[in-house]
Order: C-alpha cells, then structure tokens, then sequence
C-alpha cells in the first residue's frame, strides 16, 4: 500500500489532455517535500520526467507540466502523443519514521 | 554520460541473502549519493535505500533490518545485500544515481538509472 495514491489508470485520445493525481499526506507532500515525477516505458527504466514540483529536465517536451499544492500534486500531458503511453509514478519523500523515499503506485496511461 | 549496470544472480533460494552491484562507468562516484529501487512484476516502484559515496547510507524502516548497502569507489561500484529472501522479494532492481546540481545533491531524486536486473526466489 503507497503512501502517495495515484489513480491505477488514466485514458485519453490523441490531442487530449490527462491529469494524473498524486494525493499524499501531512508526513510527505503536506509536509512540504518536492514531488517529482517519473516516466516509465513498457520494459526499461524509469526515466526522470518532472522534478521539484514543476521542473522539467532538459529534453522533456513542454506538453508535461506538474504541480503541488498542499498535500497533493499533479502531472498534466496535453497535446497527448501514442508515444506518451507508459507508466507515472509520483515520488517525495516522508518522515512518518525516518525520512525516507516513497513512490506513489503508479499510473497506466492509455492513449485511445 | 553515466552508465550504470546491475550484476548478481538472477535466482535465489528462499531465506538466502541477495548480493547485488551496481558499477558505474562514464562519472565518477564522487559527491553523488546512490540508491537502489525496485519493481516487483506488474507492480510500483519501491526504494531500498542508499548510500553517499563517503560510505553514509539510509534506508527505507521497513527493510532497515534485512539491508546492507556499501561502497567501494575504488572499483567504481556500490553494493546491496538483502538477507532472509523471499518470493515477496522477487523484482527487478535498479541502481540508481541521485541528481546532484549546483553543489548540492537530492536526496530523492534520481537522474540516471541502470537497466535492472530481475531477480527471482525460489527453491
């Protein structure tokens, strides 16, 4: 069980935009931890996608945006490519015992 | 451009203890912390744990009391042992480096990954 719950699934057509939710708690995002965003491709690893909230790493298309607020953030693709369908997980960090790393469990994203 | 490749033995035995490395070529360890993470079959992404290259590490409380993680910059490679296996254990692990910018490094974020490698418990 995830600490960070993301919907298992998000679907939309080609052109669309999708929000993928990321809704924490007091112990992580509420407590005022980064959210960072990961994208993976079916059969290799995850690739760095959004980090610090909002921040796209060089080479990441502009047609992915994230944002915090309170104890939840978001992941928004618009302008929705086949290319794009994958896995998204949410990531922070919480301090209900030590401070450690938790990921949320993971979005599928299907592209119609 | 860093590279990272995971090595260890694809199949362990139930309550065996799992050793794992990760080298690193193209960078240098230095200054970086290193994590490792993985992914059981169709599920999320769960960090282990990680180690600064100066030998410190953190790890997630609830595997705290099965894992080691060490370093060897010699060598160019860190290291994860994870003891009493079982087949909840089984999944794909990745090393990872965190990203590091303008002299100071995140602690949970991660900018290059290794391609992982799956390891699987059974008798």
């Amino acid at each position: 069980q995830s600490v960070l719950t993301q919907p298992p699934s998000v679907s939309g057509a080609p052109g669309q935009r999708v929000t993928i939710s990321c809704t924490g708690s007091s112990s992580n995002i509420g407590a005022g931890y980064d959210v960072h965003w990961y994208q993976q491709l079916p059969g290799t690893a995850p690739k760095l996608l959004i980090y610090s909230n909002s921040n796209r790493p060089s080479g990441v298309p502009d047609r992915f945006s994230g944002s915090k607020s309170g104890s939840s953030a978001s992941l928004v693709i618009t302008g929705l490519q086949a290319e794009d369908e994958a896995d998204y997980y949410c990531q922070s960090l919480d301090s209900s015992q030590s401070v450690h790393v938790e990921f949320g469990g993971g979005t599928k994203l299907t592209v119609l | 451009q860093v590279q990272l490749q995971e090595s260890g033995p694809g199949l362990v035995k139930p309550s065996e203890t799992l050793s794992l490395t990760c080298t690193i070529s193209g960078g240098s360890m230095r200054s970086y912390y290193w994590s490792w993470i993985r992914q059981p079959p169709g599920k999320g992404l769960e960090w282990i744990g990680h180690i600064h290259y100066s030998g410190t590490t953190n790890y997630k409380p609830s595997l705290k009391s099965r894992v080691t993680i060490s370093v060897d910059t010699s060598k160019n490679q860190f290291s994860l042992r994870l003891s009493s296996m079982t087949a909840a254990d089984t999944a794909v692990y990745y090393c990872a480096r965190h990203r590091c910018s303008g002299g100071s490094c995140y602690l949970d974020l991660f900018d290059s990954w290794g391609q992982g490698t799956l390891v699987t418990v059974s008798s």
